[in-house]
């Protein structure tokens, strides 16, 4: 069965400081993504990946980096992390046009 | 660029009763449909898809949707609900000029009391 998994599931960072969340797919896909959960808002997409070595920016990329290394590792950065980005964020992987399998999300609050 | 807009934020049934979340889209091209279940604390699972064929699409669990090209829609809908159908549940467009992006609407909250 198609498996995506986050780590940490749970990160309380300070303001400033960096955070990294790191993401892991077994199910070969090409395409990776970052998104992140806010009561009204639903998924908002952060940044993207085709495959190794590409990311791109999704609708809200200010403040965050992303890092894909190998087919299976896609990390969200925050070089300075602010209390805004408190957030639950999802990643997930796919390998079309219908479906994106998605891990079971990293509670990240900034103080 | 597809939006998707699904008009109720919370629905609230018994269990037994019979369901349907709306989903309404905009996009004049061709687009693939799908809906997504979330369960708390829990990432989004994929449900069903529709792209072309019969509008009728049958997903797991019971749940199927139907795929309207006039009303721009495709609500999803279930006969009896059970209690462990609360979740959220999100509608999802995508489009072959998207380079594989989902464009997910707000989700509706489904409560099934017993």
């Amino acid at each position: 069965e198609a498996a995506v998994t986050q780590s940490p599931r749970n990160k309380v960072a300070v303001t400033g400081g960096k955070v990294t969340l790191s993401c892991n797919q077994t199910n070969n896909h090409n395409n990776m993504y970052w998104y992140r959960q806010d009561t009204g808002h639903g998924l908002r997409l952060i940044h993207y990946s085709y495959g190794a070595g590409s990311t791109e920016k999704g609708d809200i990329p200010d403040g965050y980096k992303a890092s894909r290394p190998s087919q299976e590792n896609f990390s969200l950065i925050l070089e300075l992390a602010t209390p805004s980005q408190t957030s639950v964020y999802f990643c997930a992987s796919g390998g079309g046009q219908y479906e994106q399998y998605f891990g079971p999300g990293t509670r990240l609050t900034v103080l | 660029t597809q939006t998707v807009s699904q008009s109720d934020a919370h629905v609230t049934v018994f269990e037994g009763d019979s369901v349907e979340l709306r989903c309404n889209y905009s996009y004049g091209g061709s687009i693939y449909l799908s809906w997504y279940i979330q369960h708390h604390g829990h990432g989004l699972q994929f449900l069903l898809k529709y792209y072309s064929g019969n509008p009728v699409v049958q997903g797991v669990n019971g749940f199927e949707a139907e795929f309207s090209k006039s009303d721009s829609s495709f609500h999803l809908r279930k006969a009896s609900v059970h209690w462990s159908d609360s979740a959220v549940y999100f509608c999802a467009v995508s489009a072959r000029n998207s380079n594989n992006r989902i464009f997910f609407g707000d989700g509706t909250q489904l409560v099934v009391k017993p």
